[in-house]
């Protein structure tokens, strides 16, 4: 069973300041088919990243993805209010399966 | 703009059946290949499986295969979800998605909530 793990489960910071979230996968993603999603309360999750590194259309380059084989990280260079928000990430090279999540909150 | 909007949620008991749509606007709907996808309270989402453009290829996983069916109607940019048989451990707000290709979704609804609990 193929196991997205994700770090930390909250992470708490000011507008300004540099998030980094982990996600680490139980065994090699294929091809480095991982992406990343946004997701608010009561709104449609929003694809990212894919592809480990690929910005999706209109995603704001402080967003960037990272990684390779087992180890994936999403940073967002300087925090913006519209930003706080849960992130999970997702491997596609095995089936489909999604981490349970980094919530990003205002310190 | 692309735009998914699912309906029919609500609660039902064990053992019930439930059918929910989803009604694709804003791009190809009857080029795209369309997953469901669930999510559990306090849980990470779950992807129950996907379907091909033109309805003739399904699939589930494991949790739901032989319970849920999988339908699209292209003439009405309608996607359909069939849930048979519902448990308790069904509960969840369930979306549907677009696939963006190798099974990453680039566009997702706002989800409708099922409850099964008698």
């Amino acid at each position: 069973e193929f196991v997205l793990t994700q770090s930390p489960d909250t992470l708490s910071l000011s507008p300004g300041e540099r998030a980094t979230l982990s996600c680490r996968a139980s065994q090699s993603v294929s091809s480095s088919y991982l992406a990343w999603y946004q997701h608010k309360p009561d709104q449609a999750p929003r694809l990212l990243i894919y592809d480990a590194s690929s910005r999706a259309t209109g995603i704001p380059d402080r967003f960037s993805g990272s990684g390779s084989g087992t180890d994936f990280t999403l940073t967002i260079s300087r925090l913006e209010p519209e930003d706080f928000a849960v992130y999970y990430c997702q491997q596609y090279g095995s089936s489909v399966t999604f981490g349970q999540g980094t919530k990003v909150e205002i310190k | 703009e692309v735009q998914l909007v699912e309906s029919g949620g609500g609660l039902v008991q064990p053992g019930g059946s439930l059918r929910l749509s989803c009604a694709a606007s804003g791009f190809a709907f009857s080029n795209s290949w369309m997953s469901w996808v669930r999510q559990a309270p306090g849980k990470g989402p779950e992807w129950l499986g996907n379907i091909n453009t033109d309805g003739s290829q399904k699939f589930y996983v494991g949790s739901v295969r032989g319970r849920f069916t999988f339908s699209r109607d292209n003439a009405k940019n309608s996607l359909y979800l069939q849930m048979n048989s519902l448990r308790a451990e069904d509960t969840a707000v369930y979306y549907c998605a677009k696939d963006a290709g190798y099974n990453h979704f680039d566009h997702w609804g706002q989800g409708t909530l099922v409850t099964v609990s008698s």
